[in-house]
């Protein structure tokens, strides 16, 4: 089976501070993705990699960067932390597939709050 | 522009009664579409997938959906819903103009009762 593992289910910071989120697969998939997920808004894609050093901004990039330096490993930073950022972060993995028509694998997801 | 739409935000449904989670969708081209189910404090789990061929897909923990074309739905079925059933629920589908990313719906809160 394919492991996402997110490197804390659960996570308090202050305001202002730089927080890094981390996500480990061991399917050697080519594609990765940070979401944040609110209630009622479903899933929201922050970045996406498809291969190591490469990323895409998704739907709402703003304050957020990411890092891809191995092919196994996806890290989301929060440059400087706001409230607005609390939030539950998933990582999630896939290969791109037949026509990308693979399902994408899930972390546990990190519960983040930012005070 | 393509979207996703899952009309109730929660479905409640007596233990050994059938369940529907409904989905709708809107892109341009033929659709890739998927179910994920979410229990409490965990991260999405794949149900099923539409790509081609038959309108009726089973997938994992009884759990089957039906693709209707015409009415641009696909949606969520189960003949006898167990407890363990109640999570929220996604439907998504694949973003044409991008290879990897998929587009979602706000997802369903299934309860069911016993």
């Amino acid at each position: 089976d394919v492991k996402v593992t997110q490197s804390s289910r659960y996570l308090v910071k202050r305001t202002g501070e730089k927080v890094f989120l981390e996500c480990v697969q061991d399917m050697d998939h080519e594609n990765m993705f940070w979401y944040r997920q609110d209630p009622g808004l479903g899933l929201r894609l922050i970045y996406f990699s498809y291969d190591v050093k490469m990323k895409e901004k998704g739907d709402i990039p703003e304050g957020y960067s990411v890092s891809r330096e191995k092919k196994e490993r996806f890290s989301l930073i929060l440059e400087s932390a706001s409230t607005n950022q609390t939030s539950m972060y998933l990582c999630a993995s896939t290969t791109p597939g037949q026509g990308s028509n693979q399902p994408q694998h899930f972390g546990d997801g990190t519960r983040l709050s930012i005070l | 522009a393509q979207s996703v739409a899952q009309p109730e935000d929660q479905v409640n449904v007596a233990e050994g009664n059938p369940l529907t989670v409904k989905c709708t969708y809107s892109v341009s081209g033929n659709p890739y579409l998927f179910w994920y189910v979410q229990y409490p404090n965990r991260g999405l789990q794949f149900l099923l997938k539409y790509i081609t061929g038959d309108n009726l897909v089973k997938g994992s923990y009884g759990f089957e959906a039906e693709f209707n074309k015409s009415q641009t739905s696909f949606h969520l079925k189960k003949p006898s819903a167990l407890v363990s059933d109640s999570a929220l629920y996604f439907c998504a589908v694949r973003d044409m103009g991008s290879n990897y990313q998929l587009i979602w719906g706000a997802g369903t809160k299934l309860i069911i009762k016993p």
